[in-house]
């Protein structure tokens, strides 16, 4: 499936790395969000973007940073990383943010060492 | 009180079996309820919305409880495939913001 992507699916690093995470959508959606997913938690919402506007900031410590050049790309800068961060990052997309199905990418497990 | 709780199971269930699962809600303003289905290492993908009126797609039937702030997925005749997490998801007030997933259950059919 080639509905959103997210590159690279699997990165590990350091605390004192930096890295990002990409998605890209080629549904002609307006909305992206990344998620975090833990083992044995709910998917928690992280960053809501809409028409390439940030609209939502769940309380995300700032060693991640979130970038959404246009409304097909969307980035999460990494630096600082502590372990408990290691998770499964998802990428979704959506036609608008109210109430529409979201498409979800494959996720990038990251390990932080 | 979680916003939105879900049975974790797992749920172990013979093929051909009915099994159904709840997920209660605290916001009682809450707009939209949607089930999601997540494979083993695999990104969620939507199910089915739940409308109101209550839904069915094929073996799936999908209702909603304002009341009592439920909202329930009922599998009729599992099937091997049916094997996943199955995630409610309620959107309250028409804003992502409030998008909130539960937690999941599993669910394992048995040959």
């Amino acid at each position: 499936e080639t509905g959103v992507t997210q590159t690279p699916r699997h990165l590990v690093m350091g605390m004192t790395n930096k890295k990002s995470l990409k998605c890209e959508q080629h549904l002609g959606h307006n909305a992206m969000y990344w998620y975090k997913q833990s083992a044995k938690k709910p998917l928690e919402l992280m960053f809501v973007y809409n028409f390439k506007e940030q609209t939502e900031n769940n309380s995300v410590p700032s060693r991640f940073s979130p970038e959404c050049p246009n409304s097909s790309h969307l980035f999460l800068h990494l630096h600082t990383l502590q372990p408990e961060d290691s998770a499964l990052y998802l990428c979704a997309s959506s036609q608008g943010t109210s109430g529409f199905e979201q498409f979800f990418g494959p996720g990038t497990r990251l390990t932080v060492l | 009180r979680k916003e939105v709780e879900q049975d974790p199971g797992p749920f172990n269930v013979p093929e051909g079996a009915t099994v159904a699962f709840n997920c209660t809600y605290s916001n009682s303003a809450s707009q939209s309820f949607f089930w999601y289905r997540q494979d083993c290492r695999k990104e969620p993908k939507l199910l089915m919305s739940v409308y109101s009126s209550g839904n069915e797609d094929g073996r799936f039937t999908a209702q909603l409880n304002r009341a009592s702030q439920y909202i329930s997925l009922l599998i009729r005749d599992s099937k091997l495939s049916d094997s996943a997490t199955y995630l409610c998801v309620v959107i309250s007030s028409g804003s992502a913001r409030q998008l909130t997933f539960g937690s999941g259950t599993q669910l394992t059919v048995l040959p």
